[in-house]
C-alpha cells in the first residue's frame, strides 16, 4: 500500500518570499507519479505540477517547482516569489499505476502574509 | 477541452433521507471516474472508482453506493443518509494518471 504523509499542518510565508512544503512518500512500485494539488477557498482541487519517478529532473512549472529525492522518497514543493493567491490547501499525492489510484496526503495550508 | 461537472453544488438533508449527486464529464471518451469525500479540515478519501460503463470498485464499506449508467456520468447515491455522511463530495476524471476535479458538492446532513 502507498502512504503519504505532509508533516506541515500549516506553514505560512511573506508575500514574494520562498516557501517549500514537504512531503514523503512510501511505495513498493517501481514506477509512479506524484503530484501537488491545490485547493484554495473554493475548494476546487487543482493540479499544481507533476513528476515521473523514472525522471531524475526536478518538475518547474512557472514559479512551482519540485525537490523530488528518489531514494529519500522526498517530494518538496517550492513556491517562490509568492503571491496572495497562492494562499491554500496543499496536497501532495503518489499515483499507483498498478490500481490506477492517487493516495493523498493530509495536506498543508499555506498562509500568505502582506 | 474536457470539464467536469458536479450538482447540485450545497445539498442540505434530514438524516435517513436519500442522497443522488452526480458528476459528468464533457469533451472526453471512456474516462476512470471517482468520487472522493473530504471532512472539514482533512485530506481526501476515495470511495469509488470505475473504469467503464456498470463497473464499479468500492473502497471503503458504508451506507453510500455508485453506479455508472452512461460512459461520462457517475452517481452517488445513499438510500438513507447518516450524520457522519457530512463533508464534501469531489468528482474526478482521469485519461492515463492525472486527474482533473470537478468543483464539489457540499453536503450537510442535519
Amino acid at each position: 500500500a502507498q502512504t503519504v504523509t505532509q508533516s506541515q499542518p500549516e506553514m505560512s510565508v511573506q508575500e514574494a518570499e520562498t516557501v517549500t512544503l514537504s512531503c514523503t512518500y512510501d511505495t513498493s512500485e517501481s514506477d509512479y507519479y506524484l503530484f501537488w494539488y491545490k485547493q484554495p477557498p473554493s475548494r476546487q482541487m487543482i493540479l499544481v505540477i507533476r513528476q515521473e519517478a523514472y525522471k531524475q529532473q526536478n518538475a518547474t512549472e512557472n514559479r512551482f517547482s519540485v525537490n523530488f529525492q528518489k531514494a529519500a522518497k522526498s517530494f518538496s514543493l517550492k513556491i517562490s516569489d509568492s503571491q496572495l493567491g497562492d494562499a491554500a490547501m496543499y496536497f501532495c499525492a503518489s499515483y499507483n499505476f498498478g490500481n490506477e489510484k492517487l493516495t493523498f496526503g493530509t495536506g498543508t495550508r499555506l498562509t500568505i502574509i502582506p | 477541452s474536457q470539464t467536469i461537472h458536479q450538482w447540485p453544488a450545497t445539498l442540505v438533508q434530514p438524516v435517513g433521507s436519500p442522497l443522488s449527486l452526480e458528476c459528468t464529464v464533457e469533451g472526453t471518451s471512456n474516462p476512470n471516474l471517482y468520487w472522493y469525500r473530504q471532512a472539514a479540515g482533512r485530506g481526501l478519501q476515495l470511495l469509488f472508482y470505475s473504469v467503464g460503463i456498470g463497473q464499479i470498485s468500492s473502497e471503503v464499506p458504508q451506507n453510500l453506493s455508485a453506479s455508472r449508467p452512461q460512459d461520462r456520468q457517475f452517481i452517488l447515491s445513499s438510500k438513507k443518509l447518516l450524520l457522519s455522511d457530512s463533508g464534501f463530495y469531489l468528482c474526478a476524471w482521469s485519461a492515463l494518471y492525472e486527474q482533473y476535479f470537478g468543483p464539489g458538492t457540499r453536503l450537510t446532513v442535519t
